[in-house]
């Protein structure tokens, strides 16, 4: 089956630093993966979509200059959270379409980020 | 734009059958999807509809009527292990075909 990863799959970070999260699909190729944050007990928010090859789209109300993403290849993109703040704690997850024909998302288990 | 609905928490006893209900608003239709997330765990799939009717997989069975905008999912004989919250989704007809999550059903299963 189609398996992503992420990681770190927690970080601890100071306020005013910056955290990169890598997304990777191992065993498959991704030309678009999606980056969701989720608050504890809400849905998850979508925040971009990432594309291989050119800029990522990102959601309405989501700073591009805060919350960079590289889609570096088919099988990476990454998040990075640039001057993170305390708010910007949250569970980060990403997820790459599957290609066998029906709408189905692969998530990866996701990131814990907590800035001091 | 697009919405989706569902019940914030259901509980249920073990062996029992629970039906989460979901409705949707999309400008565009392309199939309604569920995931169930455990705590602290990320989303996994479940199943898929696109068309209108009844698809099974094993305890879990979803269904779709898409002229009323509207699907369950239901899970039979209850386990302690399907306490988790299911999310109910629609795919974007725009921006890269993204999907769009209903608020989640948290689901309380009790002995």
């Amino acid at each position: 089956g189609a398996v992503v990863s992420q990681h770190p799959s927690w970080v601890i970070c100071k306020s005013g630093t910056s955290v990169k999260i890598e997304c990777r699909s191992l065993d498959f190729q991704a030309t678009t993966m999606f980056w969701y944050r989720q608050f504890p007990k809400q849905s998850l928010m979508l925040m971009a979509t990432s594309n291989e090859g050119s800029k990522a789209t990102y959601e309405q109300g989501v700073e591009k200059d805060k919350f960079l993403i590289n889609h570096a290849s088919l099988t990476l993109s990454t998040l990075t959270v640039t001057s993170a703040h305390p708010e910007d704690s949250s569970f980060y997850i990403c997820s790459a379409p599957g290609t066998s024909g029906i709408w189905v998302q692969y998530f990866g288990p996701g990131t814990r980020l907590t800035v001091l | 734009g697009q919405s989706l609905e569902q019940p914030s928490e259901v509980t249920a006893v073990e062996g029992a059958i629970v039906q989460i209900n979901c409705t949707y608003q999309t400008s565009g239709f392309y199939g309604l999807s569920w995931y169930q997330q455990h705590d602290g765990g990320a989303p996994t799939f479940l199943s898929y509809n696109a068309l209108d009717g009844l698809e099974e997989t094993g305890r879990f069975s979803s269904f779709l009527s898409r002229s009323d905008s509207y699907g369950y999912l239901l899970l039979q004989e209850l386990q302690m292990k399907d306490s988790a919250s299911y999310f109910c989704a629609v795919r974007g007809n725009t921006g890269g075909f993204k999907t769009i999550f209903g608020a989640g059903t948290r689901l309380f299963v009790k002995a």
